[in-house]
């Protein structure tokens, strides 16, 4: 059974540029959060998307969007890359409402030059 | 602003001894605190979890311990071995609002052979 897979697992990236992120959930899981996790810092919660919609958002500019489809897997977006936006953007994926069956994926390293 | 706060940033414990790491939280909200552990190159996995309504919950050598009105938790890990070795996290949450969790910055626990 396949755990939480993302891709592409290292990027580099100029400023003003844009990514794309993917992530295919744990089987069974139908729920995706994305984090950013800056050098020396803890997760911090972007968005989690449910049945194909935007549920919950944290305090990050529209730059950062997002996309749920059919089987689950996700993307995120980042438009108009800016330096700081070069960290390592964790996947997880869970069943809605379980607090405790969050898996994480092993992330995607971007580096914005 | 840090709603969950890592002071230590590193840790080192001879193996079989007692670890133990702290986590401190402002938002008295948070009614559910989680830790995770975190190898290079992997995601986060979970570890161990405590309701606020509880002050202490125990899996093997883990115990996490909550006094809410320190807002304070800690990790405890007896004995120590040296597959322990990796970041910690701690991670809150508010009950109900889905997946969406504050993160600490992580201490990194060394534990020598």
């Amino acid at each position: 059974d396949a755990g939480v897979t993302q891709s592409p697992t290292h990027l580099i990236k100029t400023r003003g540029q844009q990514v794309t992120l993917r992530c295919s959930p744990k089987s069974g899981h139908d729920t995706v959060s994305w984090y950013q996790q800056a050098l020396g810092q803890g997760p911090q919660f972007i968005f989690q998307y449910y049945e194909e919609e935007e549920r919950q958002r944290g305090n990050f500019p529209d730059r950062f969007s997002g996309h749920q489809f059919p089987n689950y897997s996700s993307e995120l977006n980042v438009n108009a890359l800016l330096l700081g936006d070069s960290a390592l953007y964790l996947c997880a994926s869970s069943l809605v409402g379980d607090q405790e069956t969050q898996y994480f994926g092993p992330g995607t390293r971007l580096l914005v030059l | 602003d840090q709603q969950v706060k890592q002071n230590s940033p590193s840790l080192s414990v001879q193996e079989g001894r007692i670890s133990i790491l702290n986590c401190d939280y402002t938002n008295s909200m948070f009614d559910y605190f989680l830790w995770y552990k975190k190898y290079p190159a992997e995601g986060p996995t979970f570890l161990i979890s405590i309701s606020s309504i509880k002050d202490k919950n125990e899996d093997g050598r883990f115990t996490v311990f909550l006094n809410k009105s320190a807002k304070h938790l800690s990790l405890h890990i007896v004995p120590s071995q040296p597959g322990d070795s990796a970041v910690y996290f701690c991670a809150a949450s508010v009950s109900n609002t889905g997946n969406q969790f504050y993160f600490g910055t992580g201490t990194s626990l060394t534990v020598i052979p």
